[in-house]
């Protein structure tokens, strides 16, 4: 059935190291993959998506590369900043049904 | 806009009971989807609706269930609850023009089944 692996499930950083989550996908008919930022007790908030036809997004400190051959995702998140802590979820979508990671939970040490 | 809201936020049942979720999505978006969020399963989806029809469904028993309204509300419904059904309830809505949109969350309903 369709899966998504993410890993690794906890990450920890200093701040101003870059941090890289990783994310595979089974369903070859996937076309969106968006990641969620969700902080302690506060709903899933999406920081950036990607659709198939691309293969790379960036927002400021926040990218996103695609590889569809290898049904490969990942986010790369720069300069990191004590507020970027939080778990991240990816997720890989065919209309209407996000299939999540298990998450990742990054912790930025001051 | 208003985001999407969820009602109750807190929910306290006993096992054998049923139970009704509500979600009020952005104004304007007619895709409905919920997903259960545990701690060992993370986030999975249970199903989506558009248009008060059922478009998705993920891989729960039948005693979850859900419908949407004309005014594309939506409730889900879970019968004969387990302890295992004790989870954080999300939906979230999208505008749906014809292709994955993104989804926005509203807070949950947290359900602890006694």
């Amino acid at each position: 059935g369709e899966n998504v692996e993410q890993h690794p499930s906890t990450l920890s950083v200093q701040e101003g190291d870059s941090a890289v989550i990783k994310c595979t996908y089974s369903d070859s008919a996937s076309n969106y993959f968006p990641w969620y930022k969700q902080e302690l007790g506060k709903r899933p908030q999406l920081i950036i998506d990607i659709r198939s036809n691309v293969g790379e997004k960036k927002d400021q400190r926040i990218a996103v590369t695609l590889n569809k051959t290898a049904k490969h995702f990942s986010l790369h998140i720069t300069e990191t900043q004590p507020e970027d802590s939080a778990v991240y979820f990816c997720a890989a979508s065919n209309v209407g049904k996000l299939i999540f990671g298990q998450g990742t939970t990054l912790q930025v040490k001051p | 806009k208003a985001g999407v809201t969820q009602t109750p936020r807190y929910l306290i049942k006993t096992r054998g009971q049923q139970v009704t979720l509500s979600c009020s999505p952005i104004s304007g978006h007619r895709s409905v989807s919920w997903y259960q969020q545990t701690p060992g399963q993370g986030l999975q989806f249970l199903f989506e609706y558009f248009s008060e029809t059922q478009r998705n469904k993920g891989n729960f028993p039948g005693r979850f269930s859900g419908r949407q309204f004309s005014n594309s509300r939506s409730e889900m419904n879970v019968s004969t609850l387990e302890l295992g059904d004790s989870a954080l309830y999300l939906c979230a809505s999208s505008l749906d023009r014809g292709y994955q949109e993104t989804q926005y969350f509203g807070p949950g309903t947290r359900l602890l089944v006694l």
